[in-house]
């Protein structure tokens, strides 16, 4: 059950793109099209951005896009605001267990 | 609209027990697995256990196996999870959620554990 390995930090200027990348293993990320992505602002609830790898729910802005390549899956927040400005964590399910990412905060500069 | 409440957090002793409770809103309940997620101070998001719709299987992470025991009463849509012999180490926010597509989709606020002398 060890995390899955994510950047500590990125950055990015308003209007420009930063992706993040979630590296798990082959049981996990590489195996099962069930990774999830989610936006935290310190003290509120984490909110769930992409779902099966590159699903949006309802509600979430296109900017945010998902993407897996084997072992790695990746997150793209495009058009950089000063609200995406947050911890965004990744999630793998791995058979009947959810591993998270170790967390990734982003700067809006 | 959907929503969940964590309430049963505080400031316990280490060895002793506490229960959180989680109450749902807004959905049915009895159709959806549950989640807890627990995030240290400081620290990441970590999967704490996982409960099916009906109550009949049930996950935990290795770090809490054998201490925590999660439940869940459909009929008054709320899902629990017992903690014993507590440690210094979960000491965390503690947050339900609801499973939608195999991950947490909608989450509570979250409670505050504190496991001190």
């Amino acid at each position: 059950q060890s995390a899955l390995t994510q950047p500590p930090s990125a950055s990015g200027s308003p209007g420009r793109s930063v992706t993040i990348s979630c590296t798990g293993t082959s049981s996990d990320v590489g195996y099962y099209d069930y990774v999830s992505w989610y936006q935290h602002h310190p003290g509120k609830a984490p909110k769930l951005i992409i779902h099966e790898v590159s699903k949006r729910p309802s509600g979430v802005p296109d900017r945010f896009s998902g993407s897996k390549s084997g072992n790695t899956a990746s997150l793209t927040v495009s058009g950089l605001q000063a609200d995406d400005e947050a911890d965004y964590y990744c999630a793998s399910y791995a058979g009947s267990i959810t591993v998270f990412g170790t967390g990734t905060k982003v700067t809006v500069l | 609209q959907v929503q969940l409440v964590e309430s049963g957090g505080g400031l316990v002793q280490p060895g002793r027990s506490l229960r959180l409770s989680c109450a749902a809103s807004g959905f049915t309940f009895s159709e959806h697995a549950m989640y807890w997620v627990r995030q240290a101070p400081g620290k990441g998001l970590q999967w704490v256990a996982l409960i099916s719709y009906d109550g009949r299987n049930i996950y935990y992470a290795d770090s809490v196996k054998g201490r925590f025991t999660i439940s869940r009463d459909n009929s008054q849509k709320t899902v629990y999870l017992h903690m014993n012999s507590l440690r210094g180490d979960d000491t965390a926010i503690y947050y339900c959620a609801r499973d939608q597509f195999l991950a947490p989709d909608v989450w509570g606020q979250g409670i505050l554990v504190t496991v001190s002398s």
